[in-house]
């Protein structure tokens, strides 16, 4: 059965830090892997999604990256901001589902 | 505006009450899902459907029940089978089962 882990479960930093979320899985037989954004209170936004033949997948100040092989997957966060504050979660796709992590709950210090 | 709406946005149960939760998309999307979500856990799948009259068993279905008589539209109901309902839950879509989901606001359910 799949379990994927996201550690640390909480995370503060100073303004303008780069950063790295990281999230594991137990399974490699994924077809992609999806990270979200979660606002208290609010549903879930799609930052990235990579595909199981990809490495990579970049949006504006985010870089998620993706190794099968070794059951990993990070989101970079680069010159974190305030508003960058909120939960992130990973999931990994397979059997038409998503097995989700418990989130890292990050917080961005002026 | 394409997306996903959830309503309501709140609701209070009573216990030994039946509540249906509304999902809507109008992004033309396949593959729809119930997620439920507790205090600092992640999510857990209840039920998702493929196809329109054709919906699965996620990892915790017991207590709960759901239709796809339309591709808009998957409503959940919680039944008073469910012993703990409060919960923040979430609906989702995606083009096909397997790809990208998008998701809507939630519904947060609280019993009395």
């Amino acid at each position: 059965k799949q379990e994927v882990t996201q550690i640390p479960a909480a995370l503060s930093v100073p303004e303008g830090e780069n950063l790295v979320l990281n999230c594991s899985f137990t399974d490699s037989a994924i077809y992609n892997l999806q990270w979200f954004r979660q606002d208290p209170g609010k549903g879930l936004t799609s930052l990235l999604l990579i595909q199981s033949s990809q490495r990579e997948q970049t949006s504006g100040r985010l870089n998620a990256s993706l190794d099968k092989s070794s059951g990993r997957s990070t989101l970079y966060i680069a010159a974190s901001q305030p508003g960058d504050s909120a939960t992130y979660l990973c999931a990994a796709g397979q059997g038409g589902k998503l097995i989700f992590g418990q989130g890292t709950e990050l917080s961005v210090k002026p | 505006d394409g997306g996903i709406t959830q309503s309501p946005k709140y609701l209070f149960r009573k216990e030994g009450q039946n509540v249906t939760l509304s999902c809507e998309q109008n992004l033309n999307h396949d593959a729809m899902y119930w997620y439920r979500q507790d205090p600092g856990q992640g999510l857990r799948l209840i039920y998702y459907s493929q196809i329109v009259n054709d919906f699965q068993k996620g990892d915790i279905a017991e207590g709960y029940s759901v239709s796809r008589e339309k591709k808009e539209s998957f409503p959940l109901t919680v039944t008073s089978a469910q012993k703990n309902p409060t919960a923040f839950y979430l609906c989702a879509s995606s083009i096909v089962a397997g790809n990208e989901q998008f998701f809507g606001p939630g519904t947060r359910l609280t019993v009395l």
